[in-house]
């Protein structure tokens, strides 16, 4: 039972246009919501987060939206750049007093083109 | 600061051998993460240790055994490795179990582990 799904295993943009990046998830008991970045040979690097009573959080060119009524969340980069050209995982996480475990969906390639 | 370094980068066993694989963290992080990467599988937690002298089981933990030596190190063992436990290995940190709310975690760069 995969709790946390990214259906896009890939999506390719142009540069300096709108990259948006989905995630549904199946346990209304999660807390907080992640993003990470993942380069080819290295380890995932936090990108954003959101809690679950917020339904946007943004920052810089980086912004998550929740919609918890349709257990879905989203990451738009405005504006694209090669640079953002990775995997980007989504992950969820519920808040207990023993380590903040967390659940990761499957990933998505983003490929920034010229 | 190194952040979370993990040794080896790189690893081939044959089906029943064992291995350790370490991890380390200097950022006076209380919780210690090992998850595997497979393709198509996303990121899947083995062990955790919310502070250190506690460890917890995660999502797939058969086949494997940890240690949180100190609260700089977490390793990870393989008794008898097996085909099925070929994967890129991430160890993680966190500030962690001492208070209620998100932190984020930290992850090393992986080793990477074939067993033939």
């Amino acid at each position: 039972d995969q709790q946390v799904k990214q259906n896009s295993p890939s999506l390719s943009v142009q540069e300096g246009r709108i990259s948006i990046l989905n995630c549904d998830y199946t346990n209304s008991m999660f807390d907080y919501f992640l993003w990470y970045k993942k380069y080819p040979a290295e380890g995932p690097t936090f990108l954003i987060s959101i809690s679950s009573i917020k339904d946007k959080n943004e920052d810089g060119r980086f912004t998550v939206f929740l919609n918890k009524s349709a257990k879905h969340l989203s990451l738009h980069i405005v504006p694209s750049q090669p640079g953002d050209s990775a995997v980007y995982f989504c992950a969820a996480m519920v808040v207990t007093g023993g380590g903040n475990k967390l659940t990761f969906g499957t990933g998505t390639q983003l490929k920034v083109e010229l | 600061n190194a952040g979370v370094t993990q040794t080896p980068k790189f690893q081939v066993l044959k089906t029943g051998q064992s291995m350790t694989l370490q991890c380390a963290q200097d950022m006076n992080h209380n919780s210690m993460y090992w998850y595997r990467q497979d393709p198509g599988m996303g990121l899947r937690l083995i062990y955790y240790s919310a502070s250190e002298g506690t460890t917890d089981k995660g999502e797939v933990p058969n086949g494997y055994n940890v240690s949180r030596l100190n609260k700089r190190e977490f390793s990870l063992r393989l008794e008898s490795a097996a085909p099925s436990q070929t994967s890129v290995y991430f160890c993680a940190s966190s500030t962690g179990s001492n208070y209620l709310g998100y932190n984020e975690q930290f992850f090393g760069p992986g080793t990477r582990l074939t067993v033939l």
